[in-house]
């Protein structure tokens, strides 16, 4: 069975630091892995996958991740934060054909302070 | 730009109404899925169309059921609504295969009374 854990439920940051949000899977499989973000009242939007190509994948916004089969962990980071990046973060594997077992973690919260 | 449309934002029910949430995706998925998220639990799966009247249940089906009589739409129906059930509903639709994302809806906060 796969499952994920994002290991805080809550990160503070000053605008302008870097951000680090943590997960870690759990897959028997080579899995597919997914950061999405939910503002306030908002569906759920696509950050970045990892599907088996470059273990560093880059999404929206200036948001990076990096897969380590070894440590199974896909960490998201961004260098610099932005107020409007004061968000929801959800950390997702998938390991079946039909995409109808994705796990979903707990979700982080970000705060931005200015 | 793939929309996934849900039929209201918010909605207030009484216990034991039927209810029914609606969602409409424009770009041919053949996966489509409803989710039930709740502070703390992140997202878990309610039930799973790969197809046109075909369905899976998925985590938490219980208490609900599903239609999907067109391609674009997948229904959930609460046919007697509790209290337990006050959560937000957010639907999502997808190709089918292992690399390809899910889009989400708004979503729909329930309230039932």
């Amino acid at each position: 069975a796969q499952s994920v854990t994002q290991l805080d439920s809550h990160v503070s940051v000053s605008e302008g630091t870097p951000v680090l949000l943590r997960c870690n899977y759990s897959s028997s499989y080579s899995p597919s892995l997914f950061w999405y973000v939910q503002h306030p009242n908002k569906g759920l939007q696509l950050l970045l996958k990892y599907t088996s190509a470059a273990t560093l994948v880059k999404g929206i916004n200036g948001f990076e991740a990096e897969f380590k089969k070894s440590e199974t962990s896909f960490h998201l980071t961004k260098p610099s934060a932005h107020m409007s990046d004061a968000a929801e973060y959800f950390c997702v594997v998938s390991q079946t054909y039909n995409n109808n077992d994705m796990r979903f973690g707990a979700g982080t919260r970000l705060t931005v302070k200015p | 730009d793939v929309k996934v449309t849900q039929s209201s934002r918010y909605l207030v029910k009484r216990t034991g109404e039927k209810v029914f949430l609606e969602c409409v995706q424009d770009m041919d998925h053949e996966n489509m899925f409803w989710y039930r998220q709740d502070p703390g639990l992140g997202l878990r799966l309610i039930y799973f169309s790969y197809d046109v009247k075909m369905k899976e249940k998925g985590d938490i089906p219980e208490g609900y059921s599903v239609s999907r009589e067109k391609k674009e739409r997948f229904s959930l129906i609460l046919e007697s609504a509790s209290t337990n059930q006050t959560s937000m509903y957010l639907c999502a639709s997808s190709l089918r295969g292992l690399t390809y994302e899910q889009y989400f809806g708004p979503g729909t906060r329930l309230t039932v009374t």
